[in-house]
C-alpha cells in the first residue's frame, strides 16, 4: 500500500534554532515529492518539489532532500522565525496516474521566542 | 492575483440538507481537485478533474458529488450531508501534466454537519 509517514508528528523549538523533519514514503513507481507549509486555517502553501533525479532543493531558508534509493525526503529549516509556526506536509505523487498523489500526515512546528 | 477561491468558508448545517461549497480559480487551469483534512489523517482526495466534463474519483468519493462544466469552476456537492462529513474542505487547482507543476490550494471551507 503506497504511504507516505511523516516524523516528528510535533516539534517545538526556540527562534534561531535549526530544525529537521522527515519524511519517508513507499509509493512506487515515484514521480516526484512536495513539501507543503500550512499555516494554520489556511490552504497549504508550496515550499518545494523534487523529481526522482533531483536530490536537494532549497527556497531561502528551507532546504529539502531527497534519496529516492531509501524512500526518505528531510526538510531542513535554518535559523527558525516564528512565522516557521506552521504544519509542514510532504506529498509524494504516483508515476503511475498523474492524479495520484498522497499526503502525509504532516508535522505541526511550533517556534517559540 | 493568481488564486483559488471557496465559497463558503465557514458553514454549519444539519443532517440532510444538501449543499453546495463552490471553488473557482482563474489561472486557467486544467486539472482541479477536491481534499478533506481531517486530524491525524491529512488531506485526502474526494474527487478530481482533469478538464473541463471530465471527473473522476479520488480516496474518499462516497457522500460526493462534483461537476466540471466551466474551466474555472469546480463545486462540490453534498446532497444529503451526515455528521461523518464534519471536516475542513480544501480546492485545488495546476496544470495538467505529469504532476510536476505547483498544485494551488484554496483557503479551505469548515464544515460541521450536526
Amino acid at each position: 500500500k503506497n504511504q507516505v509517514e511523516q516524523s516528528p508528528q510535533s516539534l517545538i523549538i526556540l527562534e534561531g534554532k535549526n530544525c529537521t523533519l522527515q519524511c519517508n514514503y513507499t509509493v512506487s513507481p515515484f514521480s516526484n515529492l512536495r513539501w507543503y507549509k500550512q499555516d494554520t486555517g489556511r490552504g497549504p502553501v508550496s515550499l518545494t518539489i523534487m523529481t526522482f533525479s533531483e536530490n536537494t532543493k532549497s527556497n531561502g531558508r528551507y532546504t529539502a532532500t531527497l534519496d529516492a534509493d531509501t524512500k526518505q525526503s528531510s526538510l531542513h529549516i535554518t535559523a527558525s522565525q516564528l512565522s516557521d509556526s506552521a504544519s509542514y506536509i510532504c506529498v509524494v505523487s504516483g508515476r503511475s496516474s498523474a492524479s495520484k498523489i498522497i499526503f502525509g500526515s504532516g508535522t505541526r512546528l511550533s517556534i517559540r521566542p | 492575483e493568481a488564486q483559488v477561491t471557496q465559497n463558503p468558508r465557514y458553514l454549519i448545517t444539519v443532517t440532510g440538507k444538501k449543499l453546495t461549497v463552490t471553488c473557482s480559480q482563474n489561472m486557467n487551469h486544467e486539472y482541479m481537485s477536491w481534499y478533506r483534512q481531517d486530524p491525524g489523517l491529512g488531506l485526502r482526495q474526494i474527487y478530481y478533474s482533469m478538464n473541463v466534463e471530465v471527473t473522476d474519483k479520488g480516496d474518499v468519493p462516497e457522500g460526493y458529488k462534483v461537476s466540471r462544466k466551466e474551466k474555472r469552476n469546480f463545486p462540490l456537492i453534498l446532497e444529503s450531508p451526515s455528521p461523518n462529513q464534519t471536516s475542513l474542505y480544501f480546492c485545488a487547482s495546476r496544470l495538467a501534466g505529469v504532476g510536476t507543476d505547483t498544485q494551488y490550494f484554496g483557503p479551505g471551507t469548515r464544515l460541521t454537519v450536526l
